[in-house]
């Protein structure tokens, strides 16, 4: 079965700062791998995705994040916070099933 | 492409009402999924589409719920006799067929309050 893991429910950092929210997952097969982004009663917006291919993926608004098979982990960075950052990031696995497994979700708050 | 679209927005209903959603997903998208959102949780599967078939219910839709999707368009989601536990976002989703296009595109939400 496919599970993720989402450390921190809460994080906050500086304006300016790295941003490092983790993720980690269980899958019995290859995953696919993907950080969404969601503001308050909004729906959820693709933020980056890793499927095959180079381990380091690049998304929008600055973010990265990076397949390591050995930790199991996928983990989303920025390297400058920003004010519009704040909102709730979620994790997702889907492995080949068509359906997506999501993380608990870790609220981003950022600071001036 | 105007985008996975979800009506209504809100709905506020008195518990033992029945409720229906629509979903719209974006035009060349045939599969359809339905996930359910309480606060403070990630959003939980309930059910998929392909086409007008759907493939697979979770066990977290009760006989209470039903969804269609009627000539492989749009979907409905119905929850009969309301109940409190019931209040979450009701997100759609869709998606082009093909391992390798697996991204989902998810629409705005619905937003169910059984009071």
């Amino acid at each position: 079965a496919q599970s993720v893991t989402q450390l921190g429910s809460h994080v906050s950092v500086s304006e300016g700062a790295l941003v490092l929210l983790r993720c980690n997952y269980s899958s019995s097969v290859p995953p696919y791998l993907f950080w969404y982004v969601q503001y308050p009663n909004q729906g959820l917006q693709l933020l980056l995705k890793y499927t095959t291919g180079a381990t380091l993926v690049k998304g929008i608004n600055g973010f990265e994040a990076e397949f390591k098979k050995s930790e199991t982990s996928f983990h989303l960075t920025k390297p400058s916070a920003h004010m519009s950052d704040a909102a709730e990031y979620f994790c997702a696995v889907d492995s080949g099933t068509y359906k997506y497994i999501f993380g608990t979700g870790t609220r981003l708050k950022v600071l001036a | 492409d105007t985008g996975v679209s979800q009506n209504p927005r809100h709905k506020i209903t008195k518990r033992g009402q029945n409720v229906t959603f629509r979903c719209d997903p974006i035009s060349e998208h045939n599969r359809l999924y339905w996930y359910r959102q309480t606060l403070g949780q990630g959003p939980e599967f309930l059910t998929y589409f392909q086409n007008e078939a759907q493939l697979e219910k979770s066990r977290l839709l009760s006989d209470r719920f039903s969804a269609e999707r009627p000539k492989g368009s749009f979907s409905t989601l119905e929850i009969q006799r309301t109940e409190q536990g019931d209040s979450a976002m009701y997100l759609c989703a869709s998606s082009l067929p093909g391992t390798k296009n697996t991204e989902a595109f998810f629409g705005q939400g619905t937003r169910l309050t059984v009071v």
